[in-house]
């Protein structure tokens, strides 16, 4: 099956510690997305990449950062930077001007 | 710059017909996406209108009048599966990325 794989689906941060959220697709798509959803707003862009081994600042990239070694994975690093990083993380890749989106991330703080 | 609003909850009868509006500030405008997104899992594509007018999908229907910068989504024969939130979003020309409105949760009773 075709699709967007994120994992782990429940994470859990210590205060200044580094996590890497993780996020594959095997869609062959070459545009991959991450989006923060809080309660009761929209999703935000992180960090988008178009190609492999580029990546573009979204609306909310401060303390977070990515990479793109591999057509199929995208991950997501939240830093000790990132003051409030409880939320929703969701990836997503476009194929045929549609974004597909994978099952999430939910991420909480210790 | 962008702006998108949508109503944040709305209520509806199951087998009714309910209609959920979208009004969009987009500079190069291109195109208007609708996703619904169950609680806790990922938004699923449901429409994307890039010419004004209605678009009929089964239960669901999407219009788009760019003149005006509105769009609506309308959900007939209300199902309790269709309790969800619905998310508008607009891309601008020459880019796939989405700006997405807050979302609205949908609420279908008895």
């Amino acid at each position: 099956d075709g699709g967007i794989t994120q994992s782990p689906k429940y994470l859990f941060r210590k205060e200044g510690q580094n996590v890497t959220l993780s996020c594959e697709q095997n869609l062959n798509h070459d545009a991959m997305y991450w989006y923060r959803q809080d309660p009761g707003q929209g999703l935000r862009l992180i960090y988008y990449s178009q190609i492999v081994n580029d990546f573009q600042k979204g609306d909310i990239a401060e303390g977070y950062s990515v990479s793109r070694e591999k057509k199929e994975s995208f991950p997501l690093t939240v830093t000790s930077a990132q003051k409030n990083p409880t939320a929703f993380y969701l990836c997503a890749s476009i194929g045929g001007h549609i974004q597909y989106f994978g099952a999430g991330t939910r991420l909480s703080v210790l | 710059g962008q702006n998108i609003d949508q109503p944040t909850e709305m209520t509806a009868t199951e087998g009714a017909i309910v209609q959920i509006n979208c009004t969009y500030q987009t500079s190069g405008f291109n195109g208007l996406f609708w996703y619904q997104q169950h609680a806790g899992e990922a938004p699923t594509f449901l429409s994307y209108n890039v010419l004004d007018g209605l678009e009929e999908k089964g239960r669901f229907s999407s219009f788009l009048s760019r003149s005006k910068g509105y769009s609506y989504l309308l959900l007939k024969e209300l199902q309790m599966k269709d309790s969800a939130s619905y998310l508008c979003a607009a891309t601008r020309a020459g880019s796939y990325q989405l700006t997405f409105g807050k979302g609205t949760k949908l609420s279908v009773i008895p």
